[in-house]
């Protein structure tokens, strides 16, 4: 099955600074890649994803990037503030969005003030 | 937010007892996942549902079974809960083809 390996597990930035996190999966078959933030006693929330046949995608300061024939794709985040601070996962499916999705281990992103 | 209420939000329980945790949706959404998070571990797929009475295995689904009766209700249940259960579980919804999941705000589950 598909495994996904998420670095680092934590991370922490002075405010303003940017922030990456990288994943990499194994099933050259996975064609759909979201990010989730959780913030303390929440559920995951999607924040950004992409679809195999592109290779960046951006939204305000968060942009995804992917490398199909590396097999890794990563979350950065520019301009860091407070409220970026939180848990990141990175996930892979086979399908888009309904297939059953695997995910990193998650990084523990830190903003300094 | 999209519409899912997780219940309980807290229990603690003991070992061998019996356990539902339910998910319910306001969504309509066709799919629905039960997910459980460990540390060092991310979120791991129990059980999954694509329609009224269709489930499916995810990679962990030993010792959990679940029913879906109608739409709006993804029933989770530990038949003889043991300390290897302990976690935080978590619903999903999705609605059809190339649309993200959704997750609900978990239960916290302890089983002494």
């Amino acid at each position: 099955g598909e495994n996904v390996e998420q670095h680092p597990s934590t991370l922490s930035v002075q405010e303003g600074d940017s922030a990456v996190i990288k994943c990499t999966y194994s099933d050259s078959a996975s064609n759909y890649f979201p990010w989730y933030k959780q913030e303390l006693g929440k559920g995951p929330q999607l924040i950004i994803d992409i679809r195999s046949n592109v290779g960046e995608k951006k939204d305000q300061r968060i942009a995804v990037t992917l490398n199909k024939t590396a097999k890794h794709f990563s979350l950065h985040i520019t301009e860091t503030q407070p409220e970026d601070s939180a848990v990141y996962f990175c996930a892979a499916s086979l399908g888009f969005g309904n297939e059953k999705l695997t995910f990193g281990t998650g990084t523990r992103l830190t903003i300094i003030p | 937010d999209a519409g899912i209420t997780q219940s309980p939000r807290h229990k603690v329980t003991e070992t061998g007892t019996p356990v539902t945790l339910r998910c319910h949706q306001t969504e309509n959404h066709r799919y629905m996942y039960w997910y459980r998070q460990d540390p060092g571990h991310g979120l791991r797929l129990i059980h999954y549902s694509y329609g009224v009475k269709d489930t499916d295995k995810g990679e962990v689904s030993d010792g959990y079974s679940v029913s879906r009766s109608k739409t709006e209700d993804f029933l989770l249940t530990l038949e003889s809960a043991t300390s290897s259960q302990t976690s935080v579980y978590f619903c999903a919804i999705t609605d059809r083809t190339n649309q993200p999941q959704h997750f609900g705000d978990g239960t916290r589950l302890s089983i002494l």
